[in-house]
């Protein structure tokens, strides 16, 4: 019952290097979600798709892209990290229903940038 | 623009001392509003979704209610394992596709 598992856990990079943070969901949701958290400022929206081969703009999309690889996966990349990309970030899905849209969330990645 | 507000910031009650936390939104429709709890190092997990003003929901020590331009989760004789991050979010019907923004949250502190 792994439910959403994000990978890695901790990672630490230096100014200008790239990296993509994996999101995998088995409940078979249309809609993915990437969120950053820092403190004092909860959740943000980095980017999120509605479905299978679409994905949009959040809150704080700059210095992010993202693909939604089929159904069950969707990556995040820093093509060139900063300091002020130093955050948790958050993997969620949800089914799009009527009446149950509540989202699932990974254990998160606490990206530091040095 | 969408936006939800949570208060106060943090909160700090002895077991057993009942209190509210408070969401306050803005939305072109509201599609629904989720409480979430939050642990330390941990991803959000959900308590309960509301769809409409007069709504309650309930679940062991909390109760979720909604009115046209606010949340509030109300808690009940808190023990210390209550304290955790709450955090609101709305979903509105009117952006492109299912998009959920979220309050910056409540942080709650239960002393035995």
């Amino acid at each position: 019952n792994a439910g959403v598992t994000q990978t890695p856990k901790f990672q630490v990079l230096k100014t200008g290097q790239s990296m993509t943070l994996q999101c995998a969901q088995d409940m078979n949701h249309n809609s993915m979600y990437w969120y950053r958290q820092d403190p004092g400022m909860g959740l943000r929206l980095i980017y999120y798709s509605a479905s299978e081969g679409t994905t949009d703009k959040g809150e704080v999309p700059n210095g992010y892209n993202v693909s939604r690889l089929n159904k069950r996966e969707f990556s995040l990349r820093l093509e060139s990290a900063a300091p002020s990309q130093t955050s948790v970030y958050f993997c969620a899905s949800s089914e799009v229903i009527l009446m149950n849209t509540e989202a699932f969330f990974g254990q998160g990645t606490r990206l530091t940038v040095v | 623009e969408d936006q939800v507000t949570q208060s106060p910031e943090a909160l700090r009650l002895q077991e057993g001392e009942s209190s509210s936390l408070n969401c306050s939104y803005t939305v072109s429709g509201l599609r629904g509003l989720f409480w979430y709890r939050q642990d330390p190092g941990k991803g959000p997990e959900f308590l309960f979704t509301l769809y409409s003003a007069g709504e309650e929901k309930e679940k062991e020590r909390l109760k979720a209610t909604l009115t046209k331009k606010e949340s509030f989760l109300h808690i009940t004789a808190p023990k210390p394992e209550d304290s955790a991050t709450y955090l609101c979010a709305v979903q509105s019907p009117y952006s492109s596709a299912s998009k959920i923004i979220f309050g910056s949250g409540t942080r709650l502190s239960i002393r035995p």
